[in-house]
């Protein structure tokens, strides 16, 4: 089945242990993007990697990090999390095709709570 | 100014009644005009997408851009209670990678 897989799905941390939240798709596909989602301020992207090794800022890409090392791979790293990291964050996924018809296949969503 | 602005309402609305949601949009580049659907506890799904000014059917879902007003709208007839969903407009210029989202509408139909 294709699929993006996003790791773990629910998350409670304290402020500064850094933590790392996997993504990974079985679709071959070269781009790969992290979102976070909040109340009122929708989705708003925070990294993405057109393919291997090439990555590139977001619009809040303050806090993360992210390497494209593999191309199924896309995690997402925090280095030192804080309160207002708190989020819903989703991963998603496109092929060449998939993107001109402005399809991104999403993961479920990881639920993280900075304490 | 945010690129794109939508009401998040939530909206609740009757089973079999025409729903209606909107966005506006800032920047006139934008050239691609999309709407996703995201269930509870689920990764957003694209819905449609157009790329003109005008109307696109789907079977019950018609999605509407009017470039001129910088407006976009889904609409959606004979609504089911399956079609309770937080629905997302989300927008691209040309060449471009990035999709900018708006607020979503969190819509409730009632059997």
């Amino acid at each position: 089945e294709a699929q993006v897989t996003q790791n773990p799905r629910y998350l409670i941390t304290v402020t500064g242990k850094k933590l790392t939240v996997t993504c990974s798709q079985n679709m071959n596909h070269e781009y790969m993007s992290w979102y976070r989602q909040d109340p009122g301020l929708g989705l708003r992207q925070i990294y993405y990697s057109m393919n291997v090794e090439v990555t590139d800022k977001g619009d809040v890409p303050e806090g993360y990090k992210v390497s494209r090392k593999e191309k199924r791979n896309f995690p997402l790293i925090l280095e030192s999390p804080s309160p207002n990291q708190t989020s819903l964050y989703f991963c998603a996924s496109s092929g060449r095709d998939d993107l001109a018809k402005n399809i991104q296949y999403f993961g479920a969503g990881t639920r993280l709570s900075v304490l | 100014q945010k690129e794109v602005e939508q009401d998040p309402g939530p909206l609740s609305v009757p089973e079999g009644a025409i729903v209606s949601l909107n966005c506006t949009y800032s920047n006139s580049a934008f050239q691609y005009f999309m709407w996703y659907r995201q269930y509870s506890r689920k990764g957003p799904e694209l819905l449609m997408y157009t790329y003109s000014s005008g109307n696109k059917e789907d079977g019950r879902f018609t999605a509407q851009v009017d470039k001129s007003s910088k407006y976009i709208s889904l609409f959606i007839r004979d609504s089911q209670p399956s079609d309770s969903a937080t629905y997302l407009c989300a927008i691209r210029g040309r060449g471009a990678q990035k999709l900018v989202f708006g607020q979503g509408t969190r819509l409730t139909i009632n059997p």
